[in-house]
C-alpha cells in the first residue's frame, strides 16, 4: 500500500463553522506533513509531525490546529477560517532518517482536500 | 535563504523533447526531486537524485545534476499529450531528517498533438 488518503476531497465551510480534515497512510512512515497550495502555486509547508510529535510549525494561524493521534493517522482542525484559506490542502508522509542517516526524503503525497471558504 | 526557480511555461509539440530546468540555492541539500501535478491532483514523484550524481536516468527522464552551478534539468523524450501537467523541482532542506521540501513556483508544460 502507497497510498496517503484524504477526506474529504472538497469542502465548503462558512467562517464560523468548525471542520476537520483528514489524513491517512499505512506505509509505515513516521513522518507526516500538511502543506496548503494555492492555484498556480507551489505547495507551502504548515506543519510536520515526526514521531508522532509536532516538530515544525510553520507559523501558521491558530485557526488551523493539527492532531497527530497515532503513526497512522494526521488530522487538521479547521475554526473561523477566512476566504483566503480556501486551497488545496496537501497531506504527504515519509520515511525518517536512522540515527544520523537519512532515507531519500522523499514525499508520498495524497490527492488533497479543496477547501472554500464563504 | 533557500530558494528554488523555474521557468513558468514550455509548450512542445507531441514526440518532441522537453526540458525543464531548475536552479536552487541550498548547497547542503542531499536529494532533489522532480513532482508532476496534474489538474486537480496531488504531487506525483517523479524522480529524484542524490546530490553526489551528474545524471539519473529512468526510461523516458533523465535528470542532470550541475552541483557547482547548482542547476538541475529534467529531459522528457518523446513527449506525450498525457506529460501535460505542472512539473516542481524540489531542494531537502538543511540537515534535519524531517524531508522537509522547498518547491520551485513549478514550470506548466503544454503538450501539442
Amino acid at each position: 500500500d502507497t497510498e496517503v488518503t484524504q477526506t474529504p476531497k472538497h469542502l465548503v465551510m462558512g467562517m464560523t463553522n468548525k471542520k476537520s480534515l483528514k489524513c491517512e497512510q499505512h506505509m509505515g512512515h513516521r513522518a507526516m506533513y500538511w502543506y496548503k497550495q494555492k492555484a498556480k502555486k507551489p505547495p507551502e509547508l504548515m506543519f510536520v509531525y515526526s514521531y508522532e510529535k509536532l516538530s515544525i510549525n510553520e507559523s501558521v494561524p491558530s485557526r488551523f490546529s493539527p492532531e497527530c493521534p497515532n503513526s497512522s493517522l494526521l488530522n487538521l482542525h479547521l475554526h473561523a477560517l477566512q476566504p483566503e484559506d480556501s486551497a488545496l490542502y496537501l497531506c504527504a508522509s515519509s520515511q525518517v532518517g536512522l540515527a544520523g542517516l537519512r532515507g531519500t526524503g522523499e514525499l508520498f503525497f495524497g490527492e488533497g482536500s479543496r477547501l472554500t471558504v464563504l | 535563504g533557500e530558494d528554488v526557480e523555474q521557468s513558468l511555461f514550455l509548450s512542445v509539440r507531441e514526440g518532441d523533447s522537453s526540458v525543464i530546468n531548475c536552479t536552487y540555492t541550498d548547497s547542503s541539500s542531499t536529494y532533489l526531486y522532480w513532482y508532476k501535478q496534474e489538474p486537480g491532483a496531488g504531487l506525483q514523484l517523479l524522480t529524484y537524485i542524490f546530490s553526489n550524481m551528474d545524471m539519473k536516468q529512468d526510461q523516458r527522464l533523465t535528470v542532470l545534476l550541475n552541483k557547482k552551478d547548482k542547476h538541475l534539468s529534467l529531459r522528457i523524450a518523446d513527449t506525450q499529450t498525457g506529460d501535460s501537467a505542472i512539473y516542481f523541482c524540489a531542494e531537502s532542506w538543511g540537515s534535519s531528517n524531517t524531508g522537509k521540501l522547498i518547491f520551485g513556483q513549478g514550470t506548466t508544460l503544454q503538450v501539442k498533438p
